[in-house]
């Protein structure tokens, strides 16, 4: 079992601030992800990232920045948030061994924005 | 049109029954596939790949069909703790780094 944190787990915050999901894992894997899940809807791939210092956009666009400084930190930053903004956030995790190695999830952030 | 597409459900199952799933892909270069479980209000967990030739995992068997671009999902002997969504996600990324796309889910509610 891979060891993913998120946190806030819950975040309430009002519009125009500034906020940053955390994302961390002990596992020691080189590939990590932020997906985006609206209640009852399917996942959507937002960020990804091979290794430090490399970030790439996933599918949905998305306001959010990501940055992967150290292998087992992957934060997510809203510069002003807004009640679009609001979902739920989930990181993941896998080892580098191809193309069957499971997504480790972290339990995911619900975020509203007033 | 979805590039993952499975039935929402609810299905509705008695305890013993034996339920299926399908989900159909519209990208034929899709490289591996995959059956992720989520209950509610949490994170999804891999329960099974899917190969080729098909493979079994106690109860849960998971089959593939590359020509029709399908995937199915069978429960035995249901439990009440299967009650979840079961999500079907496909890996179209290159080899070696994982670009899953998934399904909406399919619910599943096993009553006594």
């Amino acid at each position: 079992e891979a060891d993913i944190y998120q946190t806030p787990r819950y975040l309430v915050i009002g519009t125009g601030k500034k906020i940053t999901l955390e994302c961390s894992q002990t596992m020691g894997h080189d590939k990590m992800y932020w997906y985006q899940q609206d209640p009852g809807m399917e996942l959507h791939l937002i960020h990804y990232s091979y290794g430090v210092n490399s970030t790439e956009k996933g599918d949905l666009s998305s306001e959010s920045t990501v940055s992967r400084i150290r292998t087992e930190h992957f934060p997510l930053t809203l510069e002003s948030a807004r009640p679009s903004h609001t979902s739920q956030y989930l990181c993941a995790s896998t080892p580098d061994r191809g193309n069957n190695s499971p997504l480790h999830f972290g339990n995911g952030t619900r975020l509203t924005v007033t | 049109r979805k590039e993952v597409e499975q039935d929402p459900g609810p299905f509705n199952v008695p305890e013993g029954a034996t339920v299926a799933f399908n989900c159909t892909y519209s990208n034929s270069a899709s490289q591996s596939f995959f059956w992720y479980r989520q209950d509610c209000r949490k994170e999804p967990k891999l329960l099974m790949s899917v190969y080729s030739s098909g493979n079994e995992d106690g109860r849960f068997t998971a089959q593939l069909n590359r020509a029709s671009q399908y995937i199915s999902l069978l429960i035995r002997d249901s439990k009440l703790s299967d009650s979840a969504t079961y999500l079907c996600v496909v890996n179209r990324g290159n080899t070696g780094f994982q670009k899953l796309v998934f399904g909406t889910g399919t619910r599943l509610l096993v009553s006594p």
